[in-house]
């Protein structure tokens, strides 16, 4: 059963940048889209962007100037920075799996990782 | 981006009712619609996916329908473990959450 893991720092000040790897086991990491996903405390869930083992990634296009994605596929991790933090980037960060072959939701989540934005 | 918008934000109901959540879309997505579970501090739980598919291990309680712009979440008869938050996303282009249904404890 695939198992995905968050990790990173949970405080970064504001103006820097927010640094996040998932860690994927137990599955492919080739037949999926790796998301990132992120939630204010008492807040709706939001799709920051995706990435493909290729390299090849997508962005949601208000927070395309800020975001990037990689993946290392030697050691089955995508990586998430986000730069120019303010508090409104606090919030919990996912990592989750979409289906490449067709439009699809997304199947398995890690547990989330909270991020502070403060100073 | 295609717009979710769930309703109502919250249901207050008693275990073993029937409940039906609502999501309407900006913009047709076809059947790309799926149904999320959220409990307090777990992440969230894919429910129902093409508009009407369960899940993997998702109770027959749980069904999903609808197409195009307008979905429902139907809920049988509800149980202790059902309150909780529940999401729609469209997957038709990119992905966009709705708001979100509480679902509480009358």
């Amino acid at each position: 059963q695939v198992q995905l893991q968050e990790s990173g720092p949970g405080l970064v000040k504001p103006s820097e940048t927010l640094s996040l790897t998932c860690t994927v086991s137990g599955g492919s990491f080739t037949d999926y889209y790796w998301s990132w996903i992120r939630q204010p405390a008492g807040k709706g869930l939001e799709w920051i962007g995706r990435i493909y083992t290729s390299g090849t990634s997508n962005y949601k296009s208000s927070l395309e100037s800020r975001v990037s994605m990689s993946v290392d596929t030697s050691k089955n991790q995508v990586s998430l920075r986000l730069t120019s933090v303010t508090a409104a980037d606090t919030a919990v960060y996912y990592c989750a799996r979409a289906d490449i072959l067709r439009a699809s939701p997304f199947d398995s989540w890690g547990q989330g990782t909270l991020v502070t934005v403060s100073s | 981006e295609v717009v979710m918008t769930q309703s109502p934000a919250t249901l207050s109901v008693s275990p073993g009712e029937r409940v039906s959540l609502s999501c309407r879309a900006s913009q047709s997505v076809s059947s790309n619609l799926a149904w999320y579970q959220q409990k307090p501090g777990q992440a969230p739980r894919l429910l129902i996916y093409d508009a009407s598919t369960r899940a993997t291990g998702i109770p027959a309680r749980f069904s999903g329908s609808g197409s195009g712009t307008e979905f429902a979440l139907t809920i049988s008869s509800l149980q202790s473990e059902d309150f909780a938050v529940y999401y729609c996303q469209q997957y038709n282009n990119w992905w966009t959450f709705g708001q979100g249904t509480k679902v509480e404890i009358k």
